[in-house]
């Protein structure tokens, strides 16, 4: 069943404010990948984290895979209209293979 | 560069119809899957394969048939569809199990079972 919990659900937002959403499980993963889904089209990848405690930065995306290893988060700095979409956390496991487990998304409205 | 290109993108159907949602993929990626999405949910892994000729379930498979003949296509089949299958499918692909290469989905398949 769902492992991981995603919050918030959704969030509605000015432009210009900036973004926190994160994950939490209640088992250890090797890998976080957050991807981010547009209306109508399939999940992109936006960040891949491979360490405990790393911190990696894409643009105005900055995610941290948790020192525990159950958790991770990823902020949005001076969110624009095209960031509106559905962001997923997703969890692997190095004796799962490469099969992931996702979070239930966050929803994210920016309002101009 | 087309990736991973699934069709239909659109379907309805009636209860007790068959029909296989195409995936085909032009990466050359050994590791391919079929995952559906309920809304407001996150995406549930139904089958997975891990080379042509071997395919293994995930989370979901019941009601569900794959098949990998070869590298590049993995069909999903619906034998009897019901109204539970309305959901949005997502094909994926990946190079290889190991930790740093990332899955790539296609746009979906949404079905509608009436």
């Amino acid at each position: 069943g769902q492992q991981l919990n995603q919050s918030p659900q959704s969030m509605f937002i000015q432009e210009g404010e900036d973004v926190s959403m994160n994950c939490t499980s209640s088992s250890i993963f090797n890998t976080w990948l957050w991807y981010k889904q547009d209306p109508g089209e399939g999940p992109v990848l936006l960040i891949a984290l491979y360490k405990a405690g790393e911190l990696t930065s894409n643009g105005r995306l900055t995610a941290q895979f948790g020192i525990t290893r159950k958790d991770s988060f990823l902020n949005i700095s001076a969110s624009i209209p095209s960031d509106v979409g559905i962001y997923f956390c997703a969890g692997q496991r190095e004796t799962s293979g490469s099969r992931l487990t996702f979070g239930e998304g966050t929803q994210l409205t920016v309002n101009p | 560069n087309a990736g991973v290109t699934q069709t239909p993108k659109f379907r309805i159907l009636k209860i007790g119809q068959s029909m296989t949602l195409q995936c085909t993929q032009d990466m050359n990626h050994n590791y391919m899957y079929w995952y559906r999405q309920d809304p407001g949910m996150g995406l549930k892994l139904i089958y997975y394969s891990v080379g042509a000729g071997i395919t293994d379930k995930g989370e979901v498979p019941n009601g569900y048939n794959v098949s990998r003949s070869t590298t590049e296509d993995f069909p999903l089949r619906l034998e009897l569809a019901a109204p539970s299958q309305t959901s949005v499918y997502f094909c994926a692909s990946s190079y290889s199990n190991r930790l740093n290469q990332p899955q790539h989905f296609g746009d979906g398949t949404r079905l509608s079972i009436l």
